[in-house]
């Protein structure tokens, strides 16, 4: 599986918005970028995914490079509930695996 | 749709006994993972089912731990003989196979202590 980098903790002030980096140099062409996070004493949780093409939904967005080594989890408004650690991962579209390999990902503190 | 639900949520156990940990998916996913997690680490994969049949387990998984998915409903991971190094959360998840991309739903997770 392609591995991704994050940073390993980030901060940010509540209501304003929040950038979370994530890189990818070796993504295959079949792997779709997933995020989910982990809020404290609960499983992760999916968040977005994308494959090219730039994604919104009701809690997040997803800006993908253009080349796709790279994306962004761009969260509009931080509220204290989005302090939790996030996970990019890589899934392979065409794999015969279904699992997602999970790094350490990015804590993020929200300060009021 | 009552989320993916584990049991027990917490268990404190000896080393040398044997620990059983149960997950019930959703109702309509097909596929269910184990995960364990230990502290300030991302959650590391365990085994994967689809419907009944455990088609991938990691080395993580070794000869003590054992899980089954007997009707293609829920799932049991059972340790044998515990180690403190067996204490960690162990997460369980599930997805749909119309999911295109996927998309699991995890458990709180069961959190084991070894003493």
């Amino acid at each position: 599986d392609a591995k991704t980098t994050q940073p390993n903790s980030m901060e940010s002030n509540e209501e304003e918005p929040v950038h979370l980096p994530c890189n990818h140099s070796t993504i295959s062409g079949t792997d779709y970028i997933h995020w989910y996070r982990q809020l404290p004493s609960q499983g992760p949780e999916y968040v977005i995914h994308g494959l090219t093409s730039n994604v919104n939904n009701r809690m997040a967005s997803l800006a993908i490079a253009e080349d796709r080594k790279s994306s962004t989890l761009i969260l509009h408004r931080a509220t204290l509930r989005d302090a939790a650690v996030y996970y990019c991962i890589l899934r392979d579209r065409g794999g015969a695996t279904n699992k997602l390999i999970f790094g350490t990902g990015t804590l993020l503190a929200v300060q009021p | 749709d009552t989320g993916v639900s584990q049991d027990p949520r917490h268990k404190i156990t000896k080393r040398g006994q044997n620990v059983t940990f149960r997950c019930d998916p959703i109702s309509e996913h097909n596929r269910l993972y184990w995960y364990r997690q230990t502290l300030g680490q991302g959650p590391e994969f365990l085994t994967y089912f689809q419907n009944e049949a455990q088609l991938e387990k990691s080395r993580l998984l070794s000869d003590r731990f054992s899980a089954e998915r007997p009707k293609g409903s829920f799932s049991t991971l059972e340790i044998q003989r515990t180690e403190q190094g067996d204490s960690a959360m162990y997460l369980c998840a599930s997805s749909s196979r119309y999911s295109g991309a996927n998309v699991l739903t995890f458990g709180a997770g069961s959190r084991l202590t070894v003493l």
